[in-house]
């Protein structure tokens, strides 16, 4: 099946710890993004990146990091510096004709 | 930066009423994209419009791009409990490049 697939569903983190939620897509879209949402809230854009090797700061990119070495992959790693990362994390990725398609998400909580 | 907002946050229909969601975007948009996320779930895609004062249907979902490329609205007509759930506006200043998100409207439908 072609789709893109977050990993994994659930994470449970100790303060302080940095931690990498996984994003790989098999759709061949060179475009690929990360948002953040809260509880009755909208989508936030945290990173993009529109080709291999490259990858631009979205809204509320602080506290979090980003690589994109392989065209598949988009993996976000939550540092130790996000002040309160508890939040439901969703990659998606983008056709070239613009719609994008995401993951189920990944809920992560800080214990 | 590029702001995009949503009205209402909520919305609370009778089933078979109708349901009306608008967006505005803080700069002119080269395309606007709706999606939807039922409770639990991931943001689907549902339309993409790209031209001025575009107007296009999908059975009882209307859905309409301003003039000036700055506002949309999204129209359910006689709405169904299967509509629950909520709707979000997404759009790029220049095509294919950031996709900044509305806040969503969050839909219930009463039997």
């Amino acid at each position: 099946d072609g789709g893109i697939t977050q990993s994994p569903k659930y994470l449970f983190r100790k303060e302080g710890q940095n931690v990498t939620l996984s994003c790989e897509q098999n759709l061949n879209h060179d475009a690929m993004y990360w948002y953040r949402q809260d509880p009755g809230q909208g989508l936030r854009l945290i990173y993009y990146s529109q080709i291999v090797n490259d990858f631009q700061k979205g809204d509320i990119a602080e506290g979090y990091s980003v690589s994109r070495e392989k065209k598949e992959s988009f993996p976000l790693t939550v540092t130790s510096a996000q002040k309160n990362p508890t939040a439901f994390y969703l990659c998606a990725s983008r056709s070239d004709w613009g719609e994008a398609f995401f993951g189920q998400g990944t809920r992560l909580t800080v214990v | 930066g590029q702001q995009v907002m949503q009205i209402p946050q909520y919305q609370h229909v009778q089933e078979g009423e109708d349901f009306t969601t608008y967006c505005n975007s803080s700069t002119t948009l080269s395309n606007i994209q709706w999606y939807k996320q039922r409770p639990g779930g991931h943001p689907v895609f549902l339309i993409q419009l790209v031209k001025s004062g575009e107007v296009k249907k999908q059975k009882r979902l209307t859905f309409q791009f301003g003039e000036a490329k700055k506002n949309s609205s999204l129209h359910i007509t006689a709405t169904q409990t299967t509509d629950v759930g909520t709707y979000f506006c997404a759009g790029d200043e220049t095509s294919g490049s950031r996709l900044t998100f509305g806040e969503g409207t969050q839909l219930t439908v009463n039997p």
